[in-house]
């Protein structure tokens, strides 16, 4: 099993361009979640899910759009970005009653 | 609101040295769950243990102990005889007591690790 696969690694972004970042996972996890962690800061929750077609915000999701139309993958849209959304984001996966898994994480700068 | 607070932003020891990482919350709910990830320098976050809010037994694996007090909202975590592979960042984290709520988690600020050799 790869577990919680993301790409790109890193990306450089203009200000006002758009992207996604892409979470896919293997593990058959249910719960999907995104958060994005700031220099010195703890990581916070952008957005979830609790299975197929299902999502709902967390922490800070002004800017980020999601969507989850299979099992596997949840990705995450930044639409007209912004040097606000420069950080390290972070996709997870869990089942019932296990903990979260993390992906390697995407390295995102908005110049 | 839940709140997890890590006051210790960087311990720097050498090797052998115990460090103890304190972690502090607060919660509304009666119930709940608390966690330990650590981050190492490659950037992954890598889950150490998770504990309820009704056990309250401390916790050894390793090298690794957990100390858990409800009275104190506290949770903090000790690397006996430290390695210099312990170094990195470390988060405490704190979810509701749902079997959904695993991942949906509330994390403090991180506490970096330098162990020097």
């Amino acid at each position: 099993n790869a577990g919680v696969t993301q790409t790109p690694k890193f990306r450089i972004l203009k200000i006002g361009q758009s992207m996604t970042l892409q979470c896919t996972q293997d593990m058959n996890h249910n719960y999907m979640y995104w958060y994005r962690q700031d220099p010195g800061m703890g990581l916070k929750l952008i957005y979830y899910s609790v299975g197929a077609g299902i999502t709902d915000k967390g922490e800070v999701p002004n800017g980020y759009n999601v969507s989850r139309s299979t099992t596997e993958d949840f990705p995450l849209r930044l639409e007209l970005a912004a040097p606000s959304q420069t950080s390290v984001y972070f996709c997870a996966g869990n089942s019932r009653n296990t903990e979260a898994f993390f992906g390697q994480g995407t390295r995102l700068t908005v110049v | 609101a839940q709140k997890v607070t890590q006051a210790q932003t960087e311990i720097s020891v050498v090797e052998k040295e115990d460090v103890t990482l304190d972690c502090v919350y607060e919660t509304r709910d009666t119930t709940y769950y608390l966690f330990w990830y650590k981050q190492p320098p490659s950037g992954e976050l890598v889950f150490l243990i998770r504990r309820n809010s009704f056990d309250e037994q401390n916790e050894i694996s390793g090298r690794y102990s957990w100390n858990f007090q409800k009275s104190t909202s506290s949770f903090n975590f000790t690397i006996t005889a430290s390695q210099v592979v312990d170094s990195a960042v470390y988060f405490c984290a704190l979810s509701e007591m749902t079997t959904d709520s695993w991942g949906k988690l509330q994390f403090g600020a991180g506490t970096q690790v330098v162990v020097t050799p």
